[in-house]
Order: structure tokens, then C-alpha cells, then sequence
């Protein structure tokens, strides 16, 4: 059974300061998703990783995707508030007929003034 | 707005009862997916839907059951219900058959009391 590891759980940092947060999972896959979520809202689409080696970056933050290591990172580049939320990463195991995405238990980010 | 709708937002219902959420996808997606969020089992897949069709199925309860309408709305049925099943239903659409790109609603807060 996939398996999707978030770490850490939960971050609290202040504003201008970098970060990383780290998603393993324990099967072959090559597609990754991130998503962010505000507090009793819903998940917004923030990255969606395709292949090994792959790296996208939108503002502050940027992520990327290792799918030998099994590993991707979505890195915080001088935080500021606004990116106060939960980021969960999710791996679609690609495994016919078993159309979903798993989800890691998500990271919960804080940003200090 | 995401383009894909959810009703009601917010429910309250007492124990044993039963309760249907509805979910209509955005226009143009044949794929429904429905999730529960709860504390403890963080984000779990329940079932896919595509184009009418049951797909695939993760850890839903046999209290719960789903189908997908002809004009492709999707509702979940959940019955006899228990303390441990409040939590926030989401239903997410795509459009082919694979998890790629997909929308999701805001949801429904789902309390038993």
C-alpha cells in the first residue's frame, strides 16, 4: 500500500526566512501534486510534478520531484505571511483501475511577523 | 470559485441518522472524486465515479454509498450514523478518468452529535 510521508508536520517560522518542507512516499510513482489549504477551506492546485527531475516554481515557492529518491521538496523562499496555511502533497500511484490520489497528512505552516 | 459545487456546506445531524451530499462537477468533467478529512485519518480517498460508472473504490464504509447521475452530479449516501463519521466531505472533478487536474469543491462540514 502507498505510502505518503509529510515532514515536518508542523513548521513555525518567521517572515524573510527560507524553508523546506519534505514528502517521501514508498511506491514508484511519477506524478506529485501539492496543494494548499487554509483553514476549513478547500485544496487548492498549487504544483502538479510529472517526471523525474521535474521543478516548478510560482512566487516564493518552488518545488521539485525525485522519483528515484521517491522524494519531492516544495521550498519557501522569504516567507511572509500570507503563505500561513496546510500543505499536503499527494501521489497518484498509478495503479489501473485504482483512480485516486494519496494524500501525506499535510504540513501545517505558520509565518511570523 | 472552482466550478465545482457542493451542497449543503455545513450540516448537523444526530447519530444514526442518514444524510446525502451532492456534488456537482465543473462543467465538462466526466470524473467525480469524493474524500473525507477528518483529525485522525487526515485526508482519505472514498470512491471515483467516471462518466456514470463506479471506478474505484478506497476505504469507504459499507453505511456509505455513492452514485453519478446521467447529467454527471454525483451525491453521497451516508447512514447510521456515528459520532466518528463528522468530518469535511469533499468531492473533486476531472476530466478523463486519471486524477490529473483535479478541481475541488469547498466542501461539506458534516457534524454528528
Amino acid at each position: 500500500e502507498l505510502k505518503v510521508e509529510q515532514n515536518p508536520l508542523f513548521l513555525s517560522m518567521q517572515e524573510g526566512k527560507n524553508y523546506t518542507i519534505y514528502c517521501n512516499y514508498s511506491t514508484t510513482s511519477d506524478r506529485l501534486y501539492w496543494y494548499r489549504q487554509d483553514p476549513g477551506k478547500s485544496l487548492e492546485s498549487l504544483f502538479v510534478l510529472l517526471s523525474n527531475g521535474a521543478v516548478k516554481q510560482e512566487g516564493r515557492l518552488m518545488a521539485s520531484l525525485d522519483t528515484k529518491a521517491r522524494l519531492s521538496t516544495l521550498h519557501i523562499t522569504a516567507a511572509v505571511h500570507d503563505l500561513s496555511a496546510t500543505y499536503f502533497c499527494a501521489v497518484d500511484p498509478r495503479i489501473q483501475g485504482a483512480q485516486k490520489l494519496v494524500f501525506g497528512q499535510g504540513t501545517r505552516l505558520t509565518i511570523n511577523p | 470559485d472552482s466550478g465545482v459545487t457542493q451542497t449543503p456546506k455545513h450540516l448537523i445531524t444526530a447519530t444514526g441518522q442518514r444524510v446525502t451530499l451532492r456534488c456537482s462537477p465543473r462543467s465538462g468533467d466526466l470524473s467525480v472524486y469524493w474524500y473525507q478529512q477528518s483529525l485522525d485519518q487526515g485526508l482519505q480517498f472514498l470512491i471515483h465515479y467516471y462518466n456514470g460508472e463506479e471506478r474505484a473504490k478506497g476505504n469507504i464504509l459499507e453505511r456509505f454509498s455513492a452514485q453519478q447521475f446521467p447529467d454527471l452530479h454525483s451525491e453521497l449516501n451516508l447512514s447510521s450514523l456515528e459520532l466518528g463519521d463528522s468530518a469535511l466531505y469533499f468531492c473533486a472533478s476531472s476530466v478523463g478518468a486519471e486524477p490529473y487536474g483535479y478541481t475541488f469543491g469547498s466542501g461539506t462540514r458534516l457534524t454528528v452529535v
